[in-house]
């Protein structure tokens, strides 16, 4: 399988500033990676599709850049709703494939 | 209103088995590819399987080790999760969600909780 890593494990911000979200894969996955926000007892709620496609009712402030095995999630003006668990997650043509670990987003 | 709908966790003895069940509504259910992913307690997400919008494919992360079945009836809307040999490691909110061909989960459902113990 695919081993997804992100990075930082942790990041702490203010809000009103960047933030700056790191997945890499084990092997190239083409533009083939999803990201994701999770919120304590919700359900993951898709991001960006595409690398850098951003899903339906996806602030402009979430953009997301990269391809082959080094990919970025930029959160701009951060709001108090995004502070949050954000997963990559890579997908091929009918199946999904492993998760990141995830990075956590908290308030500075 | 689109929505995806577990049912069947519950608490089970380690070396049990239990099905789970995924009920859609508001949406063509043979249009999308279905999927499981489990959150055990205070951790992140793991896929668990896939299965095609029409036909009886399906995929399976390595690390269920075979343990685990997805199957799905289109004239029910649903899709299903039989679970065997199951370990506390397997304790978990279990999660249904759709996606398309060539694209990732779009829609979640709530999920139901699996617990495993004796």
């Amino acid at each position: 399988d695919i081993v997804m890593t992100q990075s930082p494990v942790t990041l702490s911000v203010s809000p009103g500033e960047r933030a700056t979200l790191s997945c890499r894969a084990s092997e190239s996955v083409s533009s083939n990676l999803a990201w994701y926000q999770q919120k304590p007892g919700q359900a993951p709620r898709l991001l960006m599709s595409g690398a850098s496609n951003r899903a339906t009712g996806i602030p402009d402030r979430f953009s997301g850049t990269g391809s082959g095995t080094d990919f970025t999630l930029t959160i701009s003006n951060l709001q108090s709703e995004d502070f949050a668990v954000y997963y990559c997650q890579h997908y091929n043509n009918w199946s999904l494939g492993t998760f990141g670990p995830g990075t956590k987003m908290e308030i500075k | 209103e689109e929505q995806l709908v577990e049912s069947g966790g519950a608490l089970v003895k380690p070396g049990g088995s239990l099905r789970l069940s995924c009920v859609g509504s508001g949406f063509i259910f043979s249009d999308y590819n279905m999927n499981w992913v489990r959150q055990a307690p205070g951790k992140g997400l793991e896929w668990i399987s896939s299965i095609r919008r029409t036909t009886p494919h399906t995929y399976y992360a390595d690390s269920m080790g075979g343990r685990f079945t997805t199957s799905r009836d289109n004239a029910q809307n649903s899709v299903y999760l039989q679970m065997s040999s199951l370990r506390p490691e397997d304790t978990a909110v279990y999660y249904c969600a759709r996606s398309q061909d060539f694209m990732p989960i779009d829609s979640w459902g709530q999920g139901t909780l699996v617990t495993v113990s004796s």
